[in-house]
């Protein structure tokens, strides 16, 4: 099985509820934030991104919240489906750099 | 079709042996990256190269090479393996980005690498 997972924080939500992961990261000069999801035996995938000069971005089903105050960010999955489980992690760089910092990851675990 | 793909899934090998890792991507992007992925870690840069004559070593290029042969092929070696070269392993690639900063990253499948 994967061994990317284990040691990971882990978020279990109710089919349908909604789920919010969050992110601490690390550069104050950071100004382009991503969010990946990784299913099992699966490449990270994109889900959404935002730069530092907003601070909601949505999409289908998920939202990205950027708090530069505190350097925090978080995803938003509304009504969370089965399809949903998985490892998600942030990652965030800095301009003119080609260096990507990640995070961890949250295992995200949706109940039936 | 997948746009990054790597070669092989899952290897296992013996410490000393050397091992070469290949990404291939259809994108046309310019960027093509490898990263190490271990439990409890966030992902972590070995090599990245912007064009077929740039290669830069990230944080932690100790015990690999790379080569790009063309702008679609970013392949990875290990000259001589050790345990703990023990990882996920993923290329990645990106293309420039108009509006500065940073741009998406598109990762491959990755390659299970386990050195005994």
């Amino acid at each position: 099985g994967e061994s990317v997972g284990l040691h990971l924080p882990t978020l279990s939500v109710q089919e349908g509820d909604n789920s919010i992961i969050n992110c601490a990261y690390s550069n104050s000069a950071s100004d382009y934030f991503i969010w990946y999801k990784q299913e099992s035996g699966k490449g990270p995938q994109f889900i959404i991104d935002i730069r530092s000069n907003m601070d909601k971005r949505q999409g289908q089903r998920v939202t990205v919240l950027l708090n530069k105050t505190v350097k925090h960010l978080s995803l938003q999955i509304a009504a969370t489906q089965p399809g949903d489980s998985a490892v998600y992690f942030c990652a965030e760089t800095r301009p003119g750099t080609y260096k990507y910092i990640f995070g961890t990851g949250t295992r995200l675990k949706v109940l039936a | 079709d997948a746009d990054v793909t790597q070669t092989p899934r899952n290897r296992i090998t013996k410490t000393g042996k050397r091992i070469m890792l290949e990404c291939s991507q259809t994108k046309g992007h310019d960027r093509m990256y490898w990263y190490r992925q271990d439990p409890g870690l966030g992902l972590r840069l070995i090599y990245y190269s912007f064009d077929v004559k740039d290669i830069n070593k990230g944080e932690i290029s100790d015990g690999y090479s790379v080569s790009r042969q063309a702008q679609a092929k970013f392949s990875l070696s290990l000259e001589s393996a050790i345990p703990n070269q023990t990882a996920l392993y993923f290329c990645a690639t990106s293309d420039f980005s108009i509006a500065g900063g940073g741009d998406e990253q598109f990762f491959g499948p990755g390659t299970r690498l386990t050195v005994l």
